[in-house]
């Protein structure tokens, strides 16, 4: 596609269940990124994927986050048991040649715990 | 320790004036590359422009200009003329050859460009 997509661009979840963030990198973009903004906050990195590989886990916040990546093209981030303190907007970026190459960012998706 | 500062949280101009970004970063690579990006209202980063340590020249692109110090570890941004369209949050971000895989944000700056 012309840009990275992601999907939903907004969830309102209760806490306890599990969520999936849905991100669509730029065609032929072989990194792709997570990212999570919290209100006033800037970007907290989360993981890394290099093809379908994730040499990079170090951000994922606990063991209820997790994420992958397949065919090198569409990555699905999941939150399992959904605390209060995930509502964030989650962003995901691609970019050509790894990580010396500015990233294209998508719109993001708004998750809200309640 | 945070290896991007951005000190300003918020800044307020009126339409026409000058306005500077601060960005002070820290790494121990000597190579090394800078980013800025802007978040306007719609959430959306946009990519504004990319430095390599060895390439200390500043750099204009119409009403942006962008101040590399490397002996104060900086990466200052200047929007000249300012413009309501400016308003948005600008981040800074540092991303480094050893590490590599990821940037490193600032905190942001919230620009508001009152008309």
């Amino acid at each position: 596609g012309a840009g990275v997509s992601q999907s939903p661009s907004n969830k309102v979840t209760e806490k306890g269940k599990d969520v999936e963030l849905r991100c669509d990198p730029i065609s032929g973009h072989t990194a792709l990124y997570w990212y999570r903004q919290s209100l006033g906050q800037g970007l907290e990195f989360l993981i890394y994927f290099q093809g379908n590989s994730a040499p990079d886990k170090s951000g994922l916040p606990s063991d209820r986050f997790s994420a992958e990546r397949t065919g090198g093209s569409v990555s699905t981030l999941t939150i399992q048991r959904t605390q209060q303190e995930d509502s964030a907007v989650y962003l995901c970026a691609s970019s050509l040649a790894g990580p010396r190459i500015a990233y294209t960012f998508g719109s993001g998706t708004r998750l809200t715990v309640v | 320790a945070q290896k991007v500062t951005q000190a300003q949280t918020e800044i307020s101009v009126v339409e026409k004036e000058d306005v500077t970004l601060d960005c002070v970063y820290e790494t121990r690579d000597t190579t090394y590359y800078l980013f800025w990006y802007k978040q306007p209202p719609s959430g959306e980063l946009v990519f504004l422009i990319r430095r390599n340590s060895f390439d200390e020249q500043n750099e204009i692109s119409g009403r942006y200009s962008w101040n590399f110090q490397k002996s104060t570890s900086s990466f200052n941004f200047t929007i000249t003329a300012s413009q309501v369209v400016d308003s948005a949050v600008y981040f800074c971000a540092l991303s480094e050859a050893s590490t590599g895989n990821q940037f490193y944000f600032g905190t942001g700056t919230s620009l508001t460009v009152i008309p």
